[in-house]
């Protein structure tokens, strides 16, 4: 069964400080789509960025920046330069092909950027 | 703006009412989806429509009724709730028609937040 953990609950960082976002995913199929999502507190969830289990090149998005490692079964996510628009809660999220073939997500980390 | 459109945005209903939860998107998606989330936790799916047609029922219990009248349109009929279906759902779209395709990256509304009362 696939399962993502995220395993900090809560952070809280002073603005401009970089700050990384932990996920550890577990499953038993070979090929299978990693994904961050952004959930601010205006509800909906915003799509970040996805990675498919064969590419394992990390990727850079201006602030952002993810760190995708099979061997560790992590892709990580760091923000750069922190600012306080980056508050929310930020989601992990796992969909295997062959498997349940549905978006798995972590519990979530809220994350608190303060001025 | 989000490209998926939800209303209302807020909604309390007692235990006997009957209301609805709308949706819609013009992305020309094949794939809309509802999920409920309660404070301080993941979305959880509960139903899936693939080219208009309910492709994924997640065991919801039937006081929860979807229907897809079109493929731009998704709603969510609620009847008979319990305090404890209080909650945000989120409806969500994808340009698959095929769920289980990782290819997919979901669309989510902004949600509709239901009180139960």
């Amino acid at each position: 069964a696939q399962k993502v953990t995220q395993a900090q609950t809560e952070i809280s960082v002073v603005e401009k400080e970089d700050v990384t976002l932990d996920c550890v995913y577990e499953t038993r199929d070979t090929t299978y789509y990693l994904f961050w999502y952004k959930q601010p507190p205006s509800g909906e969830l915003v799509f970040l960025i996805r990675r498919n289990s064969f590419d394992e090149q990390n990727e850079i998005s201006g602030r952002y920046s993810w760190n995708f490692q099979k061997s560790t079964s992590s892709f990580n996510f760091t923000i750069t330069a922190s600012q306080v628009v980056d508050s929310a809660v930020y989601f992990c999220a796992l969909i295997d092909i062959q498997g349940a073939q549905k978006l798995v997500f972590g519990q979530g980390t809220r994350l608190t950027i303060n001025p | 703006d989000t490209e998926v459109t939800q209303t209302p945005k807020h909604l309390v209903m007692g235990m006997t009412n009957k209301k609805s939860l709308k949706c819609e998107q013009h992305m020309g998606h094949r794939a809309m989806y509802w999920y409920k989330q309660k404070a301080k936790k993941p979305p959880e799916l509960m139903f899936v429509y693939s080219y208009e047609k309910l492709s994924i029922n997640e065991s919801v219990p039937s006081r929860f009724s979807p229907e897809c009248p079109n493929s731009s349109l998704l709603n969510l009929h609620l009847h008979a709730l319990q305090p404890e279906d209080s909650a945000l759902y989120l409806c969500a779209s994808s340009r698959s028609g095929q769920p289980g395709s990782g290819a997919n990256v979901l669309t989510f509304g902004a949600g509709s937040r239901l009180t139960v009362l």
